[in-house]
Parts: structure tokens; C-alpha cells; sequence
């Protein structure tokens, strides 16, 4: 399994929801990251785990959580987004000095 | 601080034509390199890495690239291009003090003509 899978595909939320993007990897990485890529630019890094531990934050705002409950699983908790937060979020997996490999992305639209 | 330039923003191509995307990076030390391609509303798919050893790679799909250290440069080629592979084209580096981040280009968004 080379995948890493994201869910949902797309998201519309308002901007006094909470919401949960999930990812999660079965190719036994040992580090998960979060980006957010805005139409037309590249992605942008948010998060990054290492063995299940918070080792980049890239000072995302504090309404954007991210969780890791185990080597296999990442979460993107979101709360009182604002529209200029709507974008394609990505996630990814891999190991130290080797590629990253991406999920499809979540789109998201904040209302 | 590290960096990586894509001089090219748009480049069209009949099918069938070669292809080369210009990638330019700003390093001190020999760079971790990728390619990586983008179709529209989609996740990014690895086409090559080069981490040491030959300068020139082979990736998916039929592309290539070549390390040139003296001119800091990681080009992508494709001797003949098919309209599948109209997409975007990001150019990336892992950073020197931390591997596990990514310093993207700007992106080649490829338009292929038939």
C-alpha cells in the first residue's frame, strides 16, 4: 500500500463550525505533515509530525489543531475558519531524508 | 535561506515535441531534488528524486533530470510529450537544517497542444 488517504475529497464549512480533516498512511512513515496550497501557488508547509510528536510548526493560526493519535493517523481540527482560509489541504508521509508522498487533498470552502 | 526558482510560469508544447522545465535552487551544501507533478485539484505525485551519486535520474513516466552543481541547477526533460501530461510542475528541495520540509518553486504549469 503506497497510498496516503485523505478524507472528505471536498469540505464547505461556515466560519463558526468545527471540522475534522483526516489522513491517514500505512507505509510504516515515521513523519506526516499538513500543507495548505492556495490556487495557483505552491504548497505551503503547516505541520509536521515525527514519530507522533509536533516537530514543525510553521505559525499556523491557532484555529488549524493538528492531532496525531498514532503513527498511521493525522488530523486537522478546524474552528472559526475565516473564508481566506478556503483552500486544497494536503497531507503527506515519509521518512527522514527520502520523498514525500501526498494524499489528493481535501478542498475546502469556508462560507 | 534556501530557495528554488522556476523561471518558466507557462510553457506550451505541441504533442509529441521535447520538453525541458528550468529548475534553479540557492544551496550551500548538495541538495536533496524533486519533481513533482500536480494535475488540477489533485495531490502531488513524485516523479524523480536525486539525493547523491549519478546526476542524471530517470523517473516515471518517461521523464529525466540532471544535477548540475556547477550551474545549481536540477532540469526536468521529456524527449516526446503526450497530452496527458498537461499538469503543473513544482521543483522542490529539502531544507538543509531539516530534511523532513520542503522548500517548493513556484510551479510550470505545462499546456500541451495536439
Amino acid at each position: 500500500d503506497t497510498e496516503v488517504t485523505q478524507t472528505p475529497k471536498h469540505l464547505v464549512m461556515g466560519m463558526t463550525n468545527k471540522k475534522s480533516l483526516k489522513c491517514e498512511q500505512h507505509m510504516g512513515h515515521r513523519a506526516m505533515y499538513w500543507y495548505k496550497q492556495k490556487a495557483k501557488k505552491p504548497p505551503e508547509l503547516m505541520f509536521v509530525y515525527s514519530y507522533e510528536k509536533l516537530s514543525i510548526n510553521e505559525s499556523v493560526p491557532s484555529r488549524f489543531s493538528p492531532e496525531c493519535p498514532n503513527s498511521s493517523l493525522l488530523n486537522l481540527h478546524l474552528h472559526a475558519l475565516q473564508p481566506e482560509d478556503s483552500a486544497l489541504y494536503l497531507c503527506a508521509s515519509g521518512q527522514m531524508n527520502t520523498e514525500a508522498f501526498f494524499g489528493q487533498g481535501t478542498r475546502l470552502t469556508v462560507v | 535561506a534556501q530557495s528554488v526558482t522556476q523561471p518558466d510560469i507557462h510553457i506550451t508544447v505541441s504533442e509529441g515535441a521535447s520538453l525541458e522545465l528550468r529548475c534553479n535552487y540557492s544551496y550551500g551544501a548538495t541538495p536533496y531534488l524533486f519533481w513533482y507533478v500536480q494535475s488540477p485539484g489533485q495531490g502531488l505525485q513524485l516523479l524523480l528524486k536525486y539525493f547523491s551519486g549519478d546526476t542524471l535520474v530517470q523517473g516515471i513516466k518517461g521523464f529525466e533530470a540532471e544535477f548540475k552543481r556547477s550551474q545549481s541547477s536540477f532540469n526536468l526533460r521529456k524527449p516526446s510529450v503526450h497530452w496527458s501530461d498537461a499538469a503543473e510542475y513544482f521543483c522542490a528541495v529539502g531544507e538543509l537544517q531539516n530534511t523532513d520540509k520542503l522548500i517548493f518553486g513556484t510551479g510550470t504549469r505545462l499546456q500541451v497542444f495536439p
